[in-house]
């Protein structure tokens, strides 16, 4: 069965540094591409970026480019996605997927649980 | 970038009722490029359909998807109990190589 297993919920002050995992099993880590996914509290779904892990390439969406690095080790099996700074609007719900790619269907197919994100000075 | 707008914003409906959701896209869509999420309350979400008609694994056939170009439906033809939640359209832009969520749909029970 192909899982997503996320990290723990965070709790960090404006101006910190984090990193949160996405660590996939059941599948060969590198045949599915990674996607990130930001739901703010009562609110939508984002798409952030995506990573493939056979090569690490990635691409973000506009929205936030610049503000996030998204990043994975094959050799483990995980993905992250990392903030260098922290600000009180990171709070949110952040969710990784399994983007399925097969040249005519795009779409996200295993979810994580996703991993609370709490900024607060 | 594609915008997608989903209405109703809420629906309000009965068990047994039949569904219609909407997805409007600012610009014609590749079918194969459109999926429907359902997200229950402190749940992540969850793929229903892809390809814009295709419903994946394990989803009841009371699901379907229709449409093309710049308009979509999801149908649920007869809501049961465990139905009632919020349901996202989704695209993916080959110019930009970008996703991208309509605003969601919340079925409630009546």
């Amino acid at each position: 069965e192909v899982q997503l297993v996320q990290s723990g919920a965070e709790v960090k002050k404006p101006g910190e540094s984090l990193r949160i995992s996405c660590k996939g099993s059941g599948y060969s880590f590198t045949s599915y591409w990674i996607s990130w996914v930001r739901q703010m509290p009562g609110k939508g779904l984002e798409w952030m970026g995506r990573i493939d892990p056979s090569d690490s390439y990635t691409n973000y969406s506009p929205s936030f480019q610049g503000h996030v690095t998204i990043s994975a080790d094959k050799s483990i099996s995980t993905a992250y996605l990392q903030w260098s700074s922290l600000k009180a609007s990171d709070t949110a719900m952040y969710y990784c997927a399994t983007l399925m790619v097969t040249g005519y269907y795009y779409y996200m197919d295993v979810w994580g649980k996703g991993t609370t994100v709490t900024v607060s000075s | 970038e594609i915008v997608l707008t989903q209405s109703p914003g809420t629906l309000s409906l009965s068990p047994g009722e039949r569904a219609t959701l909407s997805c409007r896209a600012s610009q014609s869509v590749s079918s194969s490029y459109l999926a429907w999420y359902q997200q229950k309350p402190g749940q992540a979400p969850r793929l229903l359909i892809y390809g814009a008609s295709s419903r994946a694994t394990g989803i009841p056939d009371r699901f379907s998807g229709s449409g093309s170009g710049t308009d979509f439906t999801l149908t649920i033809s007869r809501l049961e109990p465990e139905d009632f939640a919020v349901y996202y359209c989704q695209q993916y832009g080959s110019s930009l190589r970008t996703w991208t969520f309509g605003q969601g749909t919340k079925v409630e029970i009546k």
